[in-house]
């Protein structure tokens, strides 16, 4: 079966600083692997995907996230934090065995950026 | 260009009515998801389809809930005799074809379900 771990709820990070937002996922064969934003009241955007190639995916808003197949994990990470960061961040997995099916989510992670 | 469109944004309905969500895809998406989403939760699979047909229904939660999609674009998510924990977010979304499932789903806002 297929699974995602966002171990934290929420993540607080000073402005300018680098943030990572953790997942480590589940599935029987390959995966491939997303991150998605979640502004109150919208719905989901589509920040970037791991599907093959490059271990380092860069995607919108200069997030990009690192896909490490032997730890299982696909963290999400910034240089530099801007307030208007500040959402919900969620993960999201499906393998490649069942391609056709919907995404499986983690639980998501607050994002909080301060000034 | 257009993005995934749901109707009506918000819907407060009392225990025991019908409920009809409404689904607009991207113009040329194939496939078609249904997500709920509960407080403080990710998005929970429901339903998708391929073209007019639903291909997966297995997170459907019991037989209260229904989709269709007639013409393969529009689609309608049906809730009869809604109950209190039937309350949630519904998100739909699209992409251009389920092939190699390495295609990226565009969410729609998603509609507020409220049963009273």
């Amino acid at each position: 079966a297929q699974s995602v771990a966002q171990p934290e709820d929420q993540v607080n990070v000073a402005e300018g600083n680098p943030l990572t937002v953790k997942c480590t996922y589940s599935v029987s064969g390959n995966p491939y692997l997303f991150w998605y934003v979640q502004y109150p009241n919208r719905g989901l955007q589509f920040l970037l995907k791991y599907i093959t190639g490059d271990n380092l995916v860069k995607g919108s808003y200069g997030f990009e996230a690192e896909f490490n197949k032997s730890q299982t994990s696909f963290h999400l990470k910034k240089p530099s934090a801007l307030v208007s960061d500040s959402a919900l961040y969620f993960c999201a997995v499906r393998d490649i065995l069942e391609a056709g099916t919907a995404l499986i989510f983690g639980k998501g992670t607050t994002l909080s950026v301060s000034s | 260009g257009a993005g995934v469109s749901q109707t009506p944004s918000n819907k407060v309905t009392e225990k025991g009515k019908y409920v009809e969500l409404r689904c607009d895809p991207i113009s040329g998406h194939t496939a078609l998801y249904w997500y709920r989403q509960s407080l403080g939760q990710g998005p929970e699979f429901l339903i998708y389809f391929q073209g007019t047909g639903a291909a997966d229904d297995s997170g459907l939660p019991n037989d209260r809930f229904f989709a269709v999609r007639p013409e393969g674009s529009v689609s309608t998510l049906k809730i009869q005799r809604t109950e209190r924990g039937d309350s949630a977010v519904y998100l739909c979304a699209s992409s251009p074809s389920t092939s190699g499932g390495a295609y990226e789903q565009f969410f729609g806002p998603g509609t507020r379900l409220t049963v009273l």
